[in-house]
């Protein structure tokens, strides 16, 4: 069973449109990052939040963090071939245990020009 | 700044020959490591982790190991590989348990 679902698991989009991808969970998460991977390249952190309902802007990036931290969503306004990846969460803080990140399976986003 | 290190980029080994993946960590001290294998485009399938000298934890059963000789050093090894270890490899550390990971550009890993 994973723990963190993440939607969808494939995108292929138009540049110049707009995307949101998620990360679901029924577990409660004290932190939840968002990291972008290119190929041939590890995963680099975008962004992290901590708090339920917090939103963090990252140029063209908006992320949420559900009301009761069990949930989060990535949108990107305007994307550009740039943005091609593949997108991972990872949730910190499970209860079920503490001492490592859970990760989500990852949304592979392809943007064409 | 802290830098991550990992080589080599690429392997080709073939089935039963031994393995021996290095990586290292410069400007942090005490640094939590972990290990990761990745399937083609998806997730991250966490094989072991360190939060210290020689303290090691492995996450699933399989035909390889992890060494901490150093604060900053951290190694995966196999005896004999098998063809299912073909992968991408990364490493990556973080300041303590569930803060942000920093990885390296891993390895990949194919075995003939």
């Amino acid at each position: 069973t994973q723990l963190l679902e993440q939607s969808p698991q494939f995108l292929s989009i138009q540049e110049g449109e707009n995307l949101t991808v998620y990360c679901n969970s029924s577990s409660v998460f004290s932190s939840l990052q968002w990291y972008r991977q290119e190929p041939g390249e590890g995963p680099v952190l975008l962004v992290t939040v901590v708090t339920g309902g917090e939103v963090k802007k990252l140029k063209r990036l908006t992320f949420q963090f559900g009301d009761a931290r069990k949930d989060s969503s990535l949108h990107i306004t305007a994307a550009q071939p740039g943005d091609t990846g593949l997108y991972l969460c990872a949730g910190g803080g499970h209860a079920g245990n503490n001492r490592k990140l859970i990760w989500g399976l990852g949304t592979s986003l392809a943007v064409n020009p | 700044s802290q830098t991550i290190h990992q080589w080599p980029a690429t392997l080709v080994q073939p089935v039963g020959s031994p393995l021996s993946l290095e990586c290292t960590v410069e400007g942090t001290s005490n640094p939590n490591l972990y290990w990761y294998r990745q399937a083609a485009g998806r997730g991250l399938q966490l094989l072991f982790y360190s939060v210290g000298i020689g303290q090691i934890s492995s996450e699933v059963p399989q035909n390889l190991s992890a060494s901490r000789p150093q604060d900053r050093q951290f190694i995966l090894s196999s005896k004999k590989l098998l063809l299912s270890d073909s992968g991408f490899y990364l490493c990556a550390w973080s300041t303590r348990s569930n803060q942000p990971q920093h990885f390296g550009d891993g390895t990949r890993l194919s075995i003939l």
